[in-house]
């Protein structure tokens, strides 16, 4: 079963509009993760936010992590077309000495119209 | 540097036939995975290596054997492929420390696989 659920599903905004994605998970973790997938292609590791943190920045992208609420989101500010893919979270409930192993949720795909 | 390489990038089988997909890092990382990826399902763990010597099951082992021929190489087995093995595969590896920082996985290109 997947651990994560995404939300929405899919997304179309214009560029230079913001993007949001959710992602809620069922377990406790250790880190949480965000991967982009473009079309045909394998997925390209975006973000890492570990359990005791509550938000994270890199470049255009700020993640934030509700363990309470078991949430997390996905914010890419000021979207161009080749932001254009599949996004994916990914949750890794293992201590680091223990062997991480991801699981992923269903994904959000993002269009961003010129 | 490569990455992760996966090979073939496209197979079509036939029932019953079997085969193996290959994949190899060059990123000395220590742990691999096989994910298959279906229409609306995401990505599920098939079988992983946390090190060299180990293998372990994931969450949709059934069909699939693994090989972990060295640190570089993962391999995934088909004994007698199934329609519903149609999908497409990822080989993925990460660093595996015993301190911070964490690591985030970096994935191959993928396998597309029709089995009819």
């Amino acid at each position: 079963s997947q651990q994560g659920e995404e939300d929405p599903q899919a997304l179309s905004i214009q560029e230079g509009e913001n993007a949001t994605m959710n992602c809620s998970y069922k377990t406790s973790i250790n880190n949480l993760q965000w991967y982009r997938q473009n079309s045909g292609r394998g997925l390209v590791h975006l973000i890492l936010i570990r359990s005791n943190e509550r938000e994270k920045h890199s470049g255009r992208l700020r993640v934030t992590l509700d363990t309470s609420k078991k949430s997390s989101s996905l914010l890419i500010t000021a979207s161009r077309a080749a932001d254009t893919a599949s996004y994916f979270c990914a949750t890794d409930g293992r201590e680091e000495t223990s062997g991480s192993r991801l699981t992923f949720g269903e994904g959000t795909q993002l269009t961003v119209n010129p | 540097n490569a990455g992760v390489t996966q090979t073939p990038k496209f197979q079509v089988l036939k029932t019953g036939q079997s085969m193996t997909l290959q994949c190899a890092q060059d990123m000395n990382h220590n742990s691999m995975y096989w994910y298959r990826q279906d229409p609306g399902m995401g990505l599920r763990l098939i079988y992983y290596s946390a090190s060299e010597g180990t293998t372990d099951k994931g969450e949709v082992p059934n069909g699939y054997n693994v090989s972990r021929l060295n640190k570089r190489e993962f391999s995934l087995r088909l004994e007698s492929a199934a329609p519903s093995q149609t999908s497409v595969y990822f080989c993925a590896s990460r660093k595996q420390m015993n301190n911070l920082p964490f690591y985030g996985y970096t994935f191959g290109s993928g396998t597309r696989l029709t089995v009819v």
